[in-house]
């Protein structure tokens, strides 16, 4: 069974710094890309952030270029989002997502629960 | 970057009704597009792919079509568990784009 946890959210001032982690398990981690996307409280979806299988790829919406950065281990299992001068608009639940390009369209089929970050003084 | 415009942003159904959702892209996206159903409190599920194709487990009564630009998704009988949030997402360009929502309540 393919889970996904989210984990290191938390209540934060602006302008401070949050690692998030994502552990995997159930499926071939290394194998697979990984995605970031998040929901500001009653909002809708935003994607944040991917990782190519390798970390040779990545890529960030334009709102965390340069503040945020996506990492993996993949001897781990895990997956990693590192948030520096967060701002109170990055205020959302973080949901980690595993990709699958299915007839050869990426989707998100796996999405662990989330974990929430606020962002205020 | 692609924005995805999803209409109408809720509606009201009853248990058994056709539903139809649209979402509209702002520049082609082929079929490079996805469905979710949101419930609240939950992570997202992909509902379906590329488009038109259901998701391994997703009940038949859940269809889509379009390409290019214009896209719906169909619930052609709608059930209770059915009452939920339902997103359209392109995959065509980075940074990949969400629709705002669609809000299917009773």
């Amino acid at each position: 069974e393919v889970q996904l946890v989210e984990s290191g959210g938390g209540l934060v001032q602006p302008g401070r710094s949050l690692r998030l982690s994502c552990a995997a398990s159930g499926f071939n981690f290394d194998d697979y890309a990984m995605h970031w996307v998040r929901q500001a409280p009653g909002k809708g979806l935003e994607w944040v952030s991917g990782i190519s299988w390798n970390s040779g790829r990545v890529a960030y919406v334009d709102s965390v270029k340069g503040r945020f950065t996506i990492s993996r281990d993949n001897a781990k299992n895990s997956l990693y989002l590192e948030m520096n001068s967060l701002r109170a608009e990055d205020t959302a639940l973080y949901y980690c997502a595993k990709e699958n390009k299915l007839r050869g369209v990426t989707g998100f089929d796996y999405w662990g629960q989330g974990t929430l970050v606020t962002v205020s003084s | 970057d692609i924005q995805m415009t999803q209409s109408p942003s809720s509606l009201s159904a009853s248990v058994g009704d056709r539903v139809t959702i649209t979402c509209r892209a702002s520049q082609s996206v082929s079929s490079y597009l996805n469905w979710y159903q949101q419930k609240p409190g939950k992570a997202p599920d992909l509902l379906i792919y590329a488009a038109s194709s259901l998701q391994s487990g997703v009940p038949s009564r859940f269809s889509g079509s379009g390409s290019g630009t214009d896209f719906t998704l169909t619930i052609s009988s709608l059930q209770p568990e059915d009452f939920a949030t339902y997103y359209c997402q392109q995959s065509y360009n980075t940074p990949w784009t969400f629709g705002q929502g669609t809000k299917v309540e009773v």
